[in-house]
């Protein structure tokens, strides 16, 4: 069975500060994606960065960054420069090759102080 | 250009009703998924469309839910007989392609309440 965990319900950080969100994952493929998505108030799934199982280079995306562990099964999303904006609940997913669906983990709302 | 487009934003019904939700995909995406989400909780996965294909339906919780996609398009999930543990939002997605490796984009959802 695939699954996507995330141990972190809630975190806040203050603004301009460095955050990261834990995610890992199991899964028997070796043909797999890894995504964070982010979701405002406004529901809206919004894309925020992808992995490629196959790739050791991390993805970034502007301050958004990962740690992807292969062995450790482990991927977590780093946040720089926080911004208000930033305040989300955010969504770690595995995309397997063999099937269409995502599995998601159980979010981690995330909170920007000013 | 437009995004997935889902109606209605919110539906109110009672127990015992049957509701259908609609889900337009951006245009040209051959892929579309419904997903349900709880009240703070993660996303679980419902049903997938590609092209032609039959659909898999694994996750579909009862014989009450069914989903079709006329000519590989818009697609409309109806419940029949709700039931109060039917009130989630329900959120559709659509990619370029199928599989896994495509990242999906969502629309904004139908939040539905069962009274």
């Amino acid at each position: 069975a695939q699954t996507v965990t995330q141990s972190q319900p809630e975190m806040s950080v203050q603004e301009a500060e460095t955050v990261t969100l834990s995610c890992t994952y199991d899964t028997s493929e070796n043909n797999y994606y890894l995504f964070w998505y982010k979701q405002p108030p406004s529901r809206q799934m919004i894309l925020v960065i992808r992995q490629e199982a196959y790739k050791q280079q991390n993805a970034t995306e502007n301050r958004f960054s990962v740690n992807f562990q292969k062995a450790a099964k482990s991927f977590s999303l780093k946040i720089s420069d926080s911004q208000l904006g930033d305040t989300a609940m955010y969504f770690c997913a595995l995309g397997s090759g063999n099937t269409g669906k995502l599995i998601f983990g159980q979010g981690t709302t995330l909170q920007v102080k000013p | 250009g437009a995004g997935v487009s889902q109606s209605p934003s919110n539906k109110v019904t009672e127990k015992g009703k049957d509701v259908e939700l609609r889900c337009d995909p951006i245009s040209g995406h051959t892929a579309l998924y419904w997903y349900r989400q709880s009240l703070g909780q993660g996303l679980e996965f419902l049903i997938y469309f590609q092209g032609n294909s039959a659909p898999d339906k694994s996750g579909l919780p009862s014989d009450r839910f069914s989903a079709e996609r006329t000519g590989g398009s818009v697609s409309t999930l109806t419940i029949q007989r709700t039931q109060q543990e039917d009130s989630a939002v329900y959120l559709c997605a659509s990619s370029p392609e199928g599989g896994g490796l495509q990242p999906q984009h969502f629309g904004d959802g139908t939040r539905l309440s069962i009274l």
